[in-house]
């Protein structure tokens, strides 16, 4: 499968503990997007990645959460102390620079948090 | 203020009937991209079409239709003689290149296609 993969897909978690979701992208793809998208709620901008660089964060993006993306390849998203209002579908996407128009989906990790 | 406006929340319909899906953009950028996806419960975001800001010509894909136009910020989606498949949320989105081209999502219209 050569599409963007997304790992967990479900994750369930007790209200104060810290998750980590990993997104590996297209490979080739410059820009790698993290989306937010709540019950009833369209996707929600969270930040993107330009090759290794965090170039936007939403206000979203609070305290409690970080993404990196290392060697401008696979990305992570942590939420540190998690609140039941995090649990969220967590979509992330990617594209080529030279193609920014296209943006290409992975399935998302559903977060719980109880 | 909402950059992605879909009015509908939800719309029923029965199978083979015609629907019409709703969305009003808003922006000042002059090039900008606009989108539609279907999202069914399994919660997968599944693409239908792409436009540019500077092709406002009107496509058909089989049962689906979209109708551009810039004059009235509006990016219309019709399903024709829908079926019970069609069920499903369906969000618009606009992409601007003025803003790292982050997608702004509408917050979707439910539709059900009753059989």
């Amino acid at each position: 499968d050569t599409g963007v993969s997304q790992d967990p897909r479900h994750k369930i978690t007790k209200r104060g503990q810290n998750v980590t979701f990993r997104c590996d992208p297209i490979s080739e793809h410059n820009r790698l997007y993290w989306y937010r998208q709540t019950l009833g709620q369209g996707p929600e901008f969270l930040t993107y990645f330009q090759n290794e660089a965090q170039l936007e964060k939403s206000r979203l993006l609070s305290d409690r959460f970080s993404a990196e993306r290392p060697k401008g390849s696979f990305s992570t998203l942590e939420i540190q102390r998690t609140e039941q209002g995090d649990s969220a579908m967590y979509l992330c996407a990617s594209s080529l620079i030279i193609a920014l128009d296209e943006q290409f989906f992975g399935p998302g990790t559903r977060l719980t948090v109880l | 203020a909402q950059k992605v406006t879909q009015a509908q929340t939800e719309i029923s319909v029965v199978e083979k009937e015609d629907v019409t899906l709703d969305c009003v953009y808003e922006t000042r950028d002059t090039t900008y991209y606009l989108f539609w996806y279907k999202q069914p419960p399994s919660g997968e975001l599944v693409f239908l079409i792409r436009r540019n800001s500077f092709d406002e010509q009107n496509e058909i894909s089989g049962r689906y239709s979209w109708n551009f136009q810039k004059s009235t910020s509006s990016f219309n989606f019709t399903i024709t003689a829908s079926q019970v498949v069609d069920s499903a949320v369906y969000f618009c989105a606009l992409s601007e290149a003025g803003t790292g081209n982050q997608f702004y999502f509408g917050t979707g219209t439910s539709l059900t296609v009753i059989p």
